[in-house]
């Protein structure tokens, strides 16, 4: 079954440092992965997908098959980045996600 | 367009009581999805409706059930509530169930089983 591993519940960083949410996944086949975000008092919403390979709000993910890792960077963090980042991945031919469990981002002044 | 709308938001039942939570896909999103959000947890998948026929089932019980209208809206029925149903309610649409495309989710019904 597939399994998605986001080993940590919260990232504590300042304004301006380099972040990396970590995401695992375990599946065999060719997977479609995604990252999803919510900030305070909003719904959860799309950030990127992998078959985009885009930079969104200067934030990247990268497949890693080898690895089958999915992580999100993004080199110099912003406050307005704060928020829950969800890992998902998506393996049939329908809309069903697996996520992960998130990751508080918390960007300090 | 005002995006996936779901209602009630905000909903108290009692144990063995019923419950129908309703959704409203994004105008020309054929495809809805339900999913089942505890805390501290990520979404949990229950069921994926597509031209009013269900395509999916996550690992939930017969108590759980639900259904698509014409219109494309939806409504997630769990009968025989439990404490542990306690929990946010997602509803997400897509234009279709393909799994490149991105789902779009509603607020969420808050549901609280005392």
């Amino acid at each position: 079954a597939q399994r998605v591993t986001q080993p940590e519940k919260l990232l504590s960083v300042f304004k301006g440092a380099p972040v990396e949410l970590k995401c695992n996944y375990s599946y065999s086949g060719s997977p479609e992965l995604f990252w999803y975000v919510q900030y305070s008092r909003q719904r959860l919403q799309l950030l990127l997908r992998h078959i985009s390979r885009e930079s969104i709000k200067g934030f990247t993910a990268d497949l890693n098959k080898g690895e089958t890792s999915f992580h999100l960077k993004k080199p110099f963090a912003q406050e307005e980045d704060s928020a829950m980042y969800y890992c998902a991945l998506n393996t049939g031919a329908n809309s069903k996600l697996t996520f992960g469990k998130g990751i508080t981002l918390s960007v300090r002044p | 367009d005002a995006g996936v709308t779901q209602s009630p938001t905000h909903l108290i039942k009692t144990r063995g009581q019923q419950v129908t939570l309703r959704c409203s896909p994004i105008s020309g999103h054929k495809s809805v999805s339900w999913y089942q959000q505890v805390l501290g947890q990520g979404p949990q998948f229950i069921f994926q409706y597509y031209e009013k026929e269900e395509r999916g089932r996550g690992n939930f019980p017969d108590r759980f059930s639900a259904r698509q209208f014409p219109n494309y809206s939806s409504e997630l029925n769990v009968n025989a509530l439990l404490l542990g149903d306690s929990a946010l309610y997602l509803c997400a649409s897509s234009p279709t169930p393909n799994s490149n495309q991105p789902q779009h989710f509603g607020d969420g019904t808050r549901l609280s089983i005392l």
